[in-house]
C-alpha cells in the first residue's frame, strides 16, 4: 500500500543556513505533491504544490524539488529564521483516490538563533 | 472572508456522549474536507464533501461517525457514543476547483477533542 516517510527525526539548525527536509514515498506514482507548515495547536497551512512533470518550484525563500524516478520531494528553505520553527508536512494525494490526501507524518524543524 | 472557522476549538466530553462539530469553509469553497489528527501523526482523512454531496469517506470511519454538509455550505461531524480512542485533533479544510484539478486545502484551526 502506498507509504509515506518524513525525515524521522527533529531538525535543528542555525539561523541563516539552508534547512533540507525529505519526505519518501513508495508503491506509488502521484500527479502531484504538496507541502504543508503546522505550529502546535493549529491547523496545517498550505505552501507548495508541484506536479509530476515539475522538476523544481520556488516561492520566496521556499524551493521544492520532485523526482518521480527516486520517488522523493526534497523542501528547502533558505536563509533559515527562528520563524521558521514549526512541523512540516509533505501530503500525496491518495491512490484511488479523487480527493484525499494523504499525508506523511511531518518533520519539526527548530531554527536556532 | 476569514478563512475557514470551526467551533469550538477545545472540547472535553465523558465516555459514551454524543459529540458534534462544526465547520464554516471559506464561502467560494465549493470542496470540504474533514480530517483527525494525533499527536505525531499527520492528518488522516475522514470524509470529503463537493457542495452537498457526500462523495468519500474513509472505510476506518467507524459508523458512529456522520457528517452533514446542508446547503453545502457549513458542514457538521458528529461522533456518537464517544470512546477514549476517539481523543484527538478533528480538522476542518475546504479548498476551491472543479475536475481533477489539484488545489491546497485551506485548514481550520480545529477542535480538539478530549475523552474522558
Amino acid at each position: 500500500s502506498q507509504k509515506i516517510e518524513q525525515n524521522s527525526e527533529a531538525l535543528n539548525i542555525q539561523e541563516g543556513k539552508t534547512a533540507t527536509l525529505t519526505c519518501n514515498y513508495t508503491n506509488y506514482s502521484p500527479a502531484y505533491l504538496q507541502w504543508y507548515r503546522q505550529d502546535p495547536g493549529r491547523g496545517p497551512v498550505f505552501l507548495l504544490l508541484i506536479r509530476e512533470n515539475e522538476k523544481e518550484k520556488r516561492k520566496e525563500r521556499l524551493k521544492v524539488t520532485f523526482d518521480t524516478t527516486l520517488k522523493q520531494s526534497l523542501f528547502h528553505i533558505t536563509a533559515s529564521q527562528p520563524a521558521d520553527s514549526a512541523t512540516y508536512l509533505c501530503a500525496l494525494p491518495t491512490s484511488g483516490s479523487a480527493r484525499q490526501l494523504t499525508f506523511g507524518s511531518g518533520t519539526q524543524l527548530t531554527v536556532l538563533p | 472572508d476569514t478563512g475557514v472557522s470551526q467551533d469550538p476549538r477545545h472540547k472535553i466530553t465523558k465516555r459514551g456522549q454524543n459529540v458534534t462539530f462544526r465547520c464554516d469553509p471559506i464561502s467560494e469553497h465549493n470542496r470540504l474536507y474533514w480530517y483527525r489528527q494525533t499527536l505525531g501523526q499527520g492528518p488522516e482523512f475522514l470524509t470529503y464533501f463537493q457542495n452537498e454531496a457526500q462523495l468519500e469517506k474513509s472505510r476506518l470511519l467507524s459508523n458512529r461517525f456522520s457528517a452533514e454538509r446542508p446547503k453545502g455550505s457549513f458542514s457538521t461531524l458528529e461522533i456518537q457514543r464517544t470512546e477514549q480512542g476517539d481523543s484527538a485533533m478533528y480538522l476542518c479544510a475546504s479548498s476551491s476547483g472543479t475536475g481533477t484539478g489539484a488545489y491546497g486545502y485551506t485548514f481550520g484551526s480545529g477542535t480538539r477533542l478530549t475523552v474522558v
